[in-house]
């Protein structure tokens, strides 16, 4: 699928950086959602954006911190990182007021903490 | 939380054979979709299937809402078939979040 688009792929990044990650949907959806894929544990939601509101996960740590500008991009700020944070990063967006739309993924972004 | 288990956890198949496999769910939900990811961690929406009967050439879904499941069946298995299968719900109560299983992990061997 290439309606979502995520870059990097690949992240390499010590624990003092600061990067970010970027998403862009061509779909005209209008929620973004922001997954983090772990080893042996099943996709976690991270942040959703629907309709300009988010909805955020309460145990995600604070050195995540999403931003979403627009209904097509979203970004996932990242800084102070831990090791344990090394993870698949995916992005989806999905249709919010046509009921209930299925979601479409991104590529991901491999991240790796050092 | 609404609670999405998926069986077999892992499964070996020769290259022609045929598979199903399930996803249980605790709740009443309003959305199922089945993904593929592959070995480049890429997932690709199999099917949305919230209820009722799909088929896609030679994978098909069945989503049985009354009894809490669905059912992923691939036949004449390919070796591009390998990777692991999610089930994934959005439960009838509350804001849409998608959960996902733990995951079938299959592969297809030559």
């Amino acid at each position: 699928e290439t309606g979502v688009t995520q870059t990097p792929r690949h992240l390499v990044m010590g624990m003092t950086n600061k990067k970010s990650l970027k998403c862009e949907q061509h779909l005209g959806h209008n929620a973004m959602y922001w997954y983090k894929q772990s080893a042996k544990k099943p996709l976690e939601l991270m942040f959703v954006y629907s309709l300009e509101e988010r909805v955020e996960n309460n145990s995600v740590p604070s050195r995540f911190s999403p931003e979403c500008p627009n209904s097509s991009h979203l970004f996932l700020h990242l800084h102070t990182l831990q090791p344990e944070d090394s993870a698949l990063y995916l992005c989806a967006s999905s249709r919010m007021d046509r009921g209930n739309s299925p979601l479409h993924f991104g590529n991901g972004t491999r991240l790796t903490v050092t | 939380g609404i609670q999405v288990e998926q069986s077999p956890p892992d499964l070996i198949l020769q290259e022609g054979a045929n598979s199903t496999l399930r996803c249980n769910f605790s709740d009443s939900v309003n959305n199922l979709q089945w993904f593929h990811q592959n070995p480049w961690g890429q997932l690709i929406n199999l099917f949305y299937i919230p209820s009722g009967t799909k088929q896609n050439g030679r994978l098909s879904a069945t989503t049985v809402a009354t009894e809490r499941y669905s059912l992923l069946y691939i036949s004449s298995s390919q070796t591009t078939d390998s990777g692991v299968y999610f089930c994934a719900v959005v439960a009838n109560t509350g804001f849409q979040k998608l959960v996902f299983g733990t995951g079938t992990r299959l592969l297809v061997s030559p």
